[in-house]
């Protein structure tokens, strides 16, 4: 099966502007879940979808969004850009194992805003 | 909530043996382990649910302290290709749940 795959990988913006970045996850996998990475404070979740629903959101300002389509590939929005929005973020979908999910990350997207 | 990891960095010699702790102050449900390198995506490891038994993934195995909050990962014999940043992800549901990253362990493997 194709991995997580995660649509541009570098991208440079201006402060003010928004973003939308894109993610395909593995074949059959529902769940697609969003992180902010960055040095200072390590991994962060911003929000999970599941079957088109956001099904948990982390403690992020309402800047960020996303959806998920119907064949489970998701889109991230952050608007109104700032500096502090430079970051790694990682795309994660989830199979489902029994009672739990494994989870498998994309590439990322290298997000910099000058 | 986030989980404390411990130790915050660690070099071994080809062969040694290393252990990292999680731990949280949340009941969990079930803990996930990942590696990443340098410049790369997080590579999951293992997951251990809360009543689940030990894991293990070639050398590298992992238990989970239901009482304590804690999980800790096994490495024995290491490998070069071990080196990277261990982190550890925990839940505590199995649906809508924010999923919490630990502060990372810096694992150097050197010959």
């Amino acid at each position: 099966k194709a991995g997580v795959t995660q649509t541009p990988r570098y991208l440079i913006k201006t402060r003010g502007q928004q973003v939308t970045l894109s993610c395909s996850p593995i074949s059959g996998h529902r769940s697609v879940s969003w992180y902010q990475q960055t040095p200072g404070q390590g991994l962060q979740f911003l929000f999970e979808y599941f079957s088109e629903t956001q099904r948990n959101k982390g403690n992020f300002p309402g800047r960020f969004s996303g959806r998920q389509f119907s064949n489970s590939r998701s889109e991230m929005n952050v608007s109104t850009l700032e500096l502090g929005d430079s970051a790694l973020y990682l795309c994660a979908s989830r199979s489902w194992t029994g009672d739990a999910y494994e989870q498998y990350f994309g590439p990322g997207t290298r997000l910099t805003v000058t | 909530q986030q989980p404390v990891q411990s130790p915050q960095a660690v070099i071994l010699r080809e062969g040694e043996d290393a252990v990292i702790n999680c731990s949280s102050s949340k009941a969990l449900y079930s803990v996930h382990w990942y590696r990443q390198k340098h410049g790369e995506a997080p590579v999951f490891l293992m997951i251990l649910l809360k009543g689940g038994e030990q894991k293990g993934h070639e050398k590298i195995s992992a238990s989970f302290n239901e009482k304590k909050q804690q999980s800790s990962l096994y490495l024995t014999a290491s490998q070069l290709s071990y080196s990277g940043t261990y982190f550890c992800g925990t839940e505590t549901g199995n649906t809508g749940n924010q999923f919490y990253f630990g502060t990372g362990t810096s694992l150097t493997v050197i010959p």
